[in-house]
């Protein structure tokens, strides 16, 4: 069975950092695109970013450039997230997914980790 | 990137039929066929109903079908239930590696 499991979310100051991760099961982790998907309290679905199969190319959208980082460790399993310079902003639940077969085609999802960036 | 335009709301009774629209640019929706719709119940992570505009994953009924025409792509809900009472998001392509969600539409089961 396929599973996804977010974990590090919590509650951080403006400013500080985190790092999300995603541990996989139930499929050969190194053969898909993993993708980050975030949204904010009551609000719509944000795409974050994604990464290839062996961790050598990852994209994010343009609003989190130079803060956000995603990186992934194969012989984990495991996928993360890096957050750096948190802003209020950035409060949301943070969703990881494996990219099936075809384009957008996000087939299994995490339950996701609630990131809170208050003081 | 702008979020993609969906109406934010729509209903319909059980039985009834109810389209959702999405609408882009020609950058994104309207520039590839790479159109996804997910749909998220309260508290739950979303779950894929539609990818490359019209194809069913397997185990989606096909009460859930999806369209495209020019910046704008559809989904179209037949046969209501009141288990289709959830959020729905459409997602497109937009070039360079880059990704766009819609705003979202909540569907009410009348």
């Amino acid at each position: 069975e396929v599973q996804l499991v977010e974990s590090g979310g919590g509650l951080v100051q403006p400013g500080g950092s985190l790092t999300l991760s995603c541990a996989a099961s139930g499929f050969t982790f190194s053969s898909y695109w993993m993708t980050w998907v975030r949204q904010a309290p009551g609000k719509g679905l944000e795409w974050v970013g994604n990464v290839i199969q062996d961790g050598s190319e990852s994209h994010c959208v343009d609003s989190v450039k130079g803060r956000f980082t995603i990186s992934r460790d194969n012989a984990k399993n495991s996928l993360y997230l890096q957050i750096n310079s948190l802003r209020a902003e950035d409060t949301a639940v943070y969703y990881c997914a494996r990219e099936g077969s075809g384009w957008l085609n996000w087939d299994y999802w995490g339950q996701g980790t609630l990131v809170t960036v208050s003081s | 990137q702008s979020a993609l335009t969906q109406p934010p709301s729509a209903s319909g009774s059980p039985g009834q039929s109810v389209t959702i629209s999405c609408t882009g640019t020609s950058s994104d929706v309207g520039g590839y066929n790479y159109v996804s719709w997910y749909q998220q119940h309260p508290g739950k992570a979303p779950k894929l109903m539609i990818y490359e505009v019209s194809k069913r994953p397997s185990g989606v009924p096909d009460r859930f079908s999806g369209s495209k025409s020019g910046n704008t792509a559809s989904l179209t809900v037949s046969g209501l239930q009141a288990e289709d009472e959830a959020d729905y998001y459409c997602i497109s392509y937009a070039g360079s590696h880059m990704k766009v969600f819609g705003t979202g539409t909540k569907v009410t089961v009348l």
